[in-house]
């Protein structure tokens, strides 16, 4: 099963940052990758599929890049709705699994 | 607008059975894959089993053996039968939408029904 390890795994940030998250894939995964947000007693919601390309309705301050094994979620000025923790996950492989999550709290 | 809809959930014994419920709306279930993710507390996601449009299912090691995910197309409705129950299945249920058939991401996700197995 491939691993996906998210770091790190708190991420303590003022609004207006620029936030990187990583998410690291044990095996090359290409890009059959995602990035969701969990807000506390809410469902994930989906924000990046295909590595890079943003969901419907998702604003573009959130953007993903990476292939292969190593992936990244930027958030180019966090906004105070932006708090929450984020997962990663592959679908190149059976079964899709998800990363542990960041949290991104308030600093 | 799509909506998914999960019931079924309380507390239930270890050994016991229970049958999780997710009802559609706005897209037909036959239609498309239908995933069960769960979520134990103040954990992380695993996804569970998936019911494809053909009506094959798959499951995750874990509840294999165990669990049962079928459809009732007339009522759009997907179930997640669960047998046997372990402490360690404890977890917020959700049903979750594959963004388009053969895809393995999900666009779509219930509320959650939580399931707590203790005695």
């Amino acid at each position: 099963e491939t691993v996906m390890t998210q770091s790190p795994a708190t991420l303590s940030v003022s609004p207006g940052e620029r936030v990187t998250l990583s998410c690291r894939a044990s095996q090359s995964v290409s890009s059959n990758f995602a990035w969701y947000q969990q807000k506390p007693g809410q469902a994930p919601r989906l924000l990046i599929f295909g590595a890079s390309t943003r969901a419907t309705g998702i604003p573009a301050r959130f953007s993903g890049s990476g292939s292969g094994t190593e992936f990244t979620l930027t958030i180019s000025s966090l906004q105070s709705e932006d708090f929450a923790v984020y997962y990663c996950q592959q679908y190149n492989y059976w079964p899709p699994v998800f990363g542990g999550g960041t949290k991104v709290e308030i600093k | 607008e799509v909506q998914l809809v999960e019931t079924g959930g309380g507390l239930i014994q270890p050994g016991g059975s229970l049958r999780l419920s997710c009802a559609a709306s706005d897209f037909t279930v036959s239609s498309n894959y239908l995933s069960w993710v769960r979520q134990a507390p103040g954990k992380g996601l695993e996804w569970v089993s998936v019911i494809y449009r053909g009506g094959d299912t798959h499951y995750a090691d874990s509840v294999k053996g165990r669990f049962t995910v079928s459809r009732d197309n007339s009522k759009n409705t997907v179930y997640l039968q669960m047998h046997s129950l372990r402490a360690e299945d404890t977890a917020v249920y959700y049903c979750a939408r594959h963004s388009y058939s053969g895809s393995y991401f999900f666009d779509y996700w219930g509320q959650g029904t939580l399931v707590t197995v203790s005695s």
